[in-house]
């Protein structure tokens, strides 16, 4: 148990569904983060937030559109995905960003698999 | 952008064997960190060691850095077959803005 709870742990969806994953975490931090697994790749960066406000989007395509009402809680939304899009994402964070020298707590992540 | 990269890709040894990783990186760093994955599941953070820093150990772990070459070893004494899951080195130079590499499979067989 990291203290970053990701809901679901599963989905299954069709391309033209709309859906939401959601990250709330325990452990006080201010900066949240949004990461994409897909098989054979390295992890990839999505959305980077700090104290609420959107530090990052590295270049995500609009179809996912990313949402944090405050500090504890992380939501990335989803609509008319694409099967490329079926992925493990990993919801993190952390302390703040600008903190050096910490480490970052994931949650368990949600597979996201898209028909 | 891809920042580290381990080597190698994949590893298998029995049981009671070390196991040796290792990560390339590009640019200058603030701090560089391990993480686990077991299959399918989060990343777990296991050491973290900054850049002034040369060693440094967690009980069966051991990591090194060298800034000039910008390489990093993990080292896994005495394995077992638990320690069985993905490696990761990730790079922060910028506060806290991982960049993660495409990780070590280790495989322990009891």
């Amino acid at each position: 148990e990291t203290g970053v709870t990701q809901t679901p742990r599963h989905l299954v969806m069709g391309m033209t569904n709309k859906k939401s994953l959601k990250c709330e975490q325990h452990l006080g931090h201010n900066a949240m983060y949004w990461y994409k697994q897909s098989a054979k790749k390295p992890l990839e960066l999505m959305f980077v937030y700090n104290f609420k406000e959107q530090t990052e989007n590295n270049s995500v395509p609009s179809r996912f559109s990313p949402e944090c009402p405050n500090s504890s809680h992380l939501f990335l939304h989803l609509h008319t995905l694409q099967p490329e899009d079926s992925a493990l994402y990993l919801c993190a964070s952390s302390h703040r960003l600008g903190q050096v020298n910490t480490e970052a707590f994931f949650g368990q992540g949600t597979r996201l698999t898209v028909v | 952008s891809q920042q580290g990269e381990e080597d190698p890709q994949a590893l298998s040894i029995q049981e009671g064997e070390n196991a040796t990783m290792n990560c390339s990186y590009k640019t200058s760093i603030n701090n560089l960190q391990w993480y686990r994955q077991n299959s399918g599941r989060g990343l777990v953070h296991l050491i973290l060691i900054r850049s002034n820093e040369r060693e440094k150990h967690s009980g069966r772990l051991r990591v090194t850095l060298d800034t000039s070459k910008k390489s990093s070893s993990l080292l896994i004494t005495a394995s077992r077959a638990a320690d069985t899951a993905s490696y990761f080195c990730a790079t922060d130079n910028a506060g806290n803005m991982l960049t993660f590499g495409g990780g070590t499979r280790l495989m322990v067989k009891p």
